[in-house]
């Protein structure tokens, strides 16, 4: 089993459509959890750290579930900009790697 | 402006030759990392350093090499032992020690092996 898995995707929707993406990881010790956003051959770069009370950025809401091993990333409103893939990043300690997850791809669609 | 810089861009080689990718960060950080991206792929770590004079091998180790003299620079060599070379490089560096530490990219390099 990968350490971090991610829903294949590509999700394709229409402007305005809410859509969540799910990330489950397998190493319980885990404490830091991440999305990323990477537009197409560009770097990634940091949306939203993912806090265990769940957090909020605007359209974007992050949520934990650890007894699960589970983060969610809920989309509202869907722009054309956020048309991008979203990695989700967990780590286990301050001084460990950082596993990635393989991406979503989400096509935002007029 | 603080960042992280890479050098090429892109980056043609012939088969069999060793080449070094450039990675250089201005933000004071201690930890940089090294991933590798293929087509359609999510990032694999090939190294990571958390320390000037001391870097540890990621998950794709094999036919690459570091250093890490610089608390700045954390260069990459591509080494005729990598098998398939061709990908999307990319260079990474984080504050060393927070629970919740952001990763900073570099734009990336592409490398062909022709």
């Amino acid at each position: 089993r990968k350490e971090v898995e991610q829903d294949p995707g590509p999700f394709n929707v229409p402007e305005g459509a809410t859509v969540a993406f799910n990330c489950t990881y397998s190493n319980s010790a885990s404490q830091s959890f991440f999305w990323y956003r990477q537009d197409c051959r560009k770097e990634p770069k940091l949306l939203m750290s993912v806090y265990s009370s769940g957090n909020e950025d605007g359209r974007f809401t992050a949520q934990l579930n650890r007894a699960s091993q589970y983060i969610s990333l809920l989309i509202r409103d869907s722009k054309l900009s956020d048309s991008a893939t979203y990695l989700c990043v967990v780590m286990k300690t301050s001084y460990d790697k950082v596993i990635f997850g393989p991406g979503t791809s989400l096509s935002v669609i007029p | 402006d603080g960042g992280i810089t890479q050098s090429p861009k892109y980056l043609f080689r012939k088969e069999g030759q060793n080449v070094t990718l450039s990675c250089e960060q201005n933000l004071n950080h201690d930890a940089m990392y090294w991933y590798r991206q293929d087509p359609g792929q999510g990032l694999r770590l090939i190294y990571y350093s958390q320390i000037v004079n001391d870097f540890q091998k990621g998950d794709i180790a094999e036919g690459y090499s570091v250093s890490r003299e610089k608390k700045e620079s954390f260069p990459l060599t591509v080494t005729s032992a990598q098998k398939n070379p061709t990908a999307f490089y990319l260079c990474a560096s984080s504050i060393a020690g927070l629970t919740y530490n952001e990763q900073f990219f570099g734009p990336g390099t592409r490398l062909t092996v022709l």
